[in-house]
């Protein structure tokens, strides 16, 4: 079937700006992972959602972002007031629950503040 | 804190040499440990997992917990493995295990 997939592609927003970035997951995944790529580095965890319950937001770098899934499908990542510093590629994840199945990942959101 | 160490930005080898990408971690407790590739304009994908101990296109990987090390291994690269790699770690809870990624090494074979 169809893996993780993100939209939009890419994004440019211009500084304070809000923006919405969406993730679809594989069909009956339950968990859903939201993670940050800065430039020449590897993916940061953002947050978690199991179901529709968001069970971890301790990577979420400000009160500026928010995350929601709620139906426990489709998820979106919200940035408002967007910063410089928020240009990255924004990943999304999805999996089974339980320590033994894999992430799968989307193609990922490049975001772009000027 | 849980941390993820990879200390080559990049690795050029020759097709037919041996390669070895260095992983080290810090985590209290017993961590799972992955190689995640990237290739060329695709999504990252998983390439392999400590608990399955499998090797996948000819990769192994051997956890060290003395040296606290995860360092992937290939002794004839192809051109094919040219791509981005990531270590990474996860916990063993029941769910919500998020993975923490090293910076990842660029491996280049030249032909």
């Amino acid at each position: 079937g169809a893996g993780v997939s993100q939209s939009p592609r890419y994004k440019v927003a211009k500084r304070g700006q809000d923006v919405a970035l969406r993730c679809d997951p594989i069909s009956g995944h339950v968990s859903l992972f939201w993670y940050q790529q800065a430039l020449g580095q590897g993916p940061e965890f953002l947050t978690y959602f199991q179901n529709e319950a968001q069970l971890d937001k301790s990577g979420l770098p400000s009160d500026r972002f928010f995350a929601e899934r709620p139906e426990g499908s489709v998820s979106t990542l919200k940035i408002q007031r967007t910063q410089q510093e928020d240009s990255a590629v924004y990943l999304c994840a999805s999996s089974l629950a339980g320590v033994l199945y894999e992430q799968y990942f989307g193609p990922g959101t490049r975001l772009t503040v000027t | 804190a849980q941390r993820v160490t990879q200390p080559e930005k990049l690795l050029s080898v020759f097709k037919g040499a041996p390669v070895e990408l260095k992983c080290n971690y810090s985590y209290s407790g017993s961590p799972e440990l992955f190689w995640y590739v990237q290739y060329s304009r695709q999504r990252l994908q998983l390439l392999l997992r400590h608990i399955s101990r499998e090797s996948i296109k000819g990769f192994t990987a051997d956890l060290n917990k003395g040296e606290t090390s995860f360092h992937l291994k290939k002794p004839f690269a192809q051109e094919e493995d040219s791509a981005m790699y990531y270590c990474a770690l996860s916990g063993f809870k029941a769910a919500g295990n998020k993975l923490t990624f090293g910076g990842g090494t660029r491996v280049l074979v030249k032909p």
